[in-house]
């Protein structure tokens, strides 16, 4: 059974940049047919997009973001990684990690989840 | 952006009603439209994918249909457990955009 399991600090401060880790289990990274990407929910509110990276690095950003994120993959451990910079408190969320079905080389479903990981940007 | 609405915002039915969900997309996103539970404290699951497909492991108690820019989502007997918060999600563009939800209660 597929695990994903994310992990990094719970607490960042403003201006600092958020890293989280997630590390994949019982299944390769390095899949043609996945990609690998990151999700994310303020407290009480709904799901906001982060990006997708695939095993080869190729990714794609949610514009919003895309001038602050970075995703990479370690092929070799078995996980991925986020890093957002020059955060506020609006970056304050759960952050997941998922497995997402590829769709013309770029993403469809996100079938398998993390249980996510409480970030609170505060200092 | 598609921006994906989704309505209502929350409701509540009894025990084996049949419960329905819509959501509306801002352009036309052919079937390109999964649905996914989320209980309090869980990350979402993947209930329905492609609009109508059922996923591996889910009830057939669940069911989705639509396609162009209408979508609906249907729980046909609602049980204590079914008790979350539902998301539409569109894959027809980037970036992948979620609708706003809809919480589910039993009354």
């Amino acid at each position: 059974q597929l695990q994903l399991q994310e992990s990094g600090p719970g607490l960042v401060k403003p201006s600092e940049t958020l890293s989280l880790t997630c590390t994949v289990s019982g299944g390769s990274i390095s899949s043609n047919s996945y990609y690998w990407g990151w999700i994310r929910q303020p407290p009480g509110k709904g799901l906001e997009w982060i990006g997708n990276i695939h095993y080869s690095g190729s990714t794609y950003y949610n514009p919003s973001l895309k001038s602050r994120v970075t995703m990479s993959v370690d092929t070799s451990k078995n996980q991925f990684s986020l890093k957002l910079s020059s955060v506020t408190a609006a970056d304050t969320a759960v952050y997941y990690c998922a497995r997402v079905r590829r769709h013309y080389g770029s993403g469809s479903q996100f079938d398998y989840w993390g249980q996510g990981t409480l970030v609170t940007v505060s200092s | 952006d598609i921006q994906m609405t989704q309505s209502p915002s929350s409701l509540s039915a009894s025990v084996g009603d049949r419960v329905t969900i819509t959501c509306q997309a801002s352009q036309d996103i052919s079937n390109y439209l999964n649905w996914y539970q989320q209980k309090p404290g869980k990350a979402p699951k993947l209930l329905i994918y492609d609009a109508s497909n059922l996923e591996t492991g889910v009830p057939s108690g669940f069911s989705g249909s639509g396609s162009g820019t209408d979508f609906t989502f249907t729980i046909n007997s609602l049980q204590p457990e079914d008790i979350a918060t539902y998301y539409c999600q569109q894959y027809g563009n980037l970036p992948l955009t979620f609708g706003g939800g809809t919480k589910v209660e039993i009354k």
